[in-house]
């Protein structure tokens, strides 16, 4: 069965800093993998999403992760954070074929706080 | 685009008494939509996937009479919360996909249920 690994409860960096959040998965196929953003109270946001393709995928809001598959893991990156990155962010991964219909299984998701 | 919304945003009700909760798709058609339950600085676990025009799949553990799901059209799904304790108190979140294209789940804003 699929499953996601966010190893980090809570991270907290200064603004301004560089940020990584880690992601593992467990799949048997290529997976379909996300990262979502999710501000208190309120619903989830996608942040961007890998298929296939380029192994470095970019995102919103300065956002990227790259997929490696010898690793199972996508992590989530930005080079320099903002008061406003304060968030919950989760990892998820696609199940299934490729059809509407598949479901989504999240990680725990990782809280980051922001340093001023 | 892809903008899904939840009404109501939140709702208080007494112990006994049945709660509904919709899910639109604003502008786009979802044949597929998807109901979440987050508990706290918990992860989304999903409840069930809905189909529009057929009943909806339950994930295990989940009473399908104790929480209602319709989806009477391509734009609408709805969740209703039956006989309603405080143990059913938490933040329900739908999604939905974009039918024909990727299956990447747009999520709503979610509504916080307090059972009293």
């Amino acid at each position: 069965a699929q499953s996601v690994t966010q190893p980090d409860i809570h991270i907290t960096v200064s603004e301004g800093a560089s940020l990584e959040l880690r992601c593992n998965y467990s799949y048997g196929a290529t997976p379909y993998l996300f990262w979502y953003v999710q501000s208190p109270g309120q619903g989830l946001q996608l942040l961007l999403k890998y298929f296939s393709g380029d192994t470095l995928v970019q995102g919103i809001k300065g956002f990227e992760a790259e997929f490696k598959r010898s690793q199972s893991s996508f992590n989530l990156r930005k080079p320099s954070v903002h008061w406003s990155d304060a968030a919950e962010y989760f990892c998820a991964v696609g199940e299934g074929p490729y059809s509407s219909a598949s479901k989504i299984i999240f990680g725990s998701g990782t809280r980051l706080s922001i340093r001023p | 685009g892809a903008v899904v919304s939840q009404h109501p945003s939140w709702v208080i009700c007494k112990s006994g008494t049945s709660v509904k909760i919709e899910c639109r798709s604003l502008d786009f058609q979802a044949t597929t939509m998807f109901w979440y339950r987050q508990f706290p600085k918990q992860s989304l676990m999903l409840m069930a996937t809905s189909n529009e025009g057929s009943k909806a799949t339950y994930e295990q553990g989940v009473e399908k009479d104790k929480f209602l799901i319709n989806h009477a059209s391509l734009t609408l799904s709805t969740l209703t919360v039956t006989s309603a304790h405080p143990e059913d108190s938490s933040f329900y979140i739908c999604s939905a996909n974009i039918a024909g294209l990727e299956e990447t789940q747009y999520f709503g804003p979610g509504t916080r249920l307090l059972v009293l």
